[in-house]
């Protein structure tokens, strides 16, 4: 089920500008985890944090888990065409994983 | 590596006919199994999981039912599909020589039930 709330919903962007986007929960995970899903597509692994407090880069994007475990963000610096896509957050405790609503960016060129 | 596949990767359904996805992991042990629900610009459901062969957990009370006859085949079947059944099916893997926590997902079956 979807129990993350997950903002913003969507987002319009000028080429090169950097972009926030960031999921938060009423509950603790021990695991959170960032997907992006192209069109038509399964949603790839973008980054996957395992400590409270951990920041993680992959590329252009930073992703951090929360000191207080409910919540995580992502950010993706001097965005590109290729960026476009449905970005979604994903929380895990033991066998249950949560998943954002999503944050649909556009990057115009 | 590991690699997942989904097939039909669409398929068009009148109501009331049965269905079956299929979906394979390969270069993997003992993975846990995940189907998934997606509605067009909504987030993902989860339906059923699986982590062994004929253990089957269902999130959502529905018309779908999943198998897992082998360890790394994973099948969502219905005897008679409903209008509401319509949208994109999602198959994921975790697990095996990877870290629980991270699902690794398949390209996707796009239903439509008209």
């Amino acid at each position: 089920g979807q129990q993350l709330n997950q903002s913003p919903q969507s987002m319009f962007i000028q080429e090169g500008e950097d972009v926030s986007m960031n999921c938060t929960s009423s509950s603790i995970f021990n695991t959170w985890l960032w997907y992006k899903q192209d069109p038509g597509e399964g949603p790839v692994l973008l980054i996957a944090l395992y400590k409270a407090g951990e920041l993680t880069s992959n590329g252009r994007l930073t992703a951090q888990f929360g000191i207080t475990r409910k919540d995580s963000f992502l950010n993706i610096s001097a965005s590109i065409p290729s960026d476009v896509g449905i970005y979604f957050c994903a929380g895990q405790l033991v066998n249950d994983m949560r998943f954002g609503a999503g944050t649909r960016l556009t990057v115009k060129p | 590596s590991q690699t997942i596949h989904q097939w039909p990767a669409t398929l068009v359904q009148p109501v009331g006919s049965p269905l079956s996805l299929e979906c394979t992991v390969e270069g993997t042990s003992n993975p846990n199994l995940y189907w998934y629900r997606q509605a067009a610009g909504r987030g993902l459901q989860l339906l059923f999981y699986s982590v062994g062969i004929g253990q089957i957990s269902s999130e959502v009370p529905q018309n779908l039912s999943a198998s897992r006859p082998q360890d790394r085949q994973f099948i969502l079947s219905s005897k008679k599909l409903l209008l509401s059944d319509s949208g994109f099916y999602l198959c994921a893997w975790s697990g095996g020589d990877n870290l629980l926590y991270e699902q690794y997902f398949g390209p996707g079956t796009r239903l439509t039930v008209t």
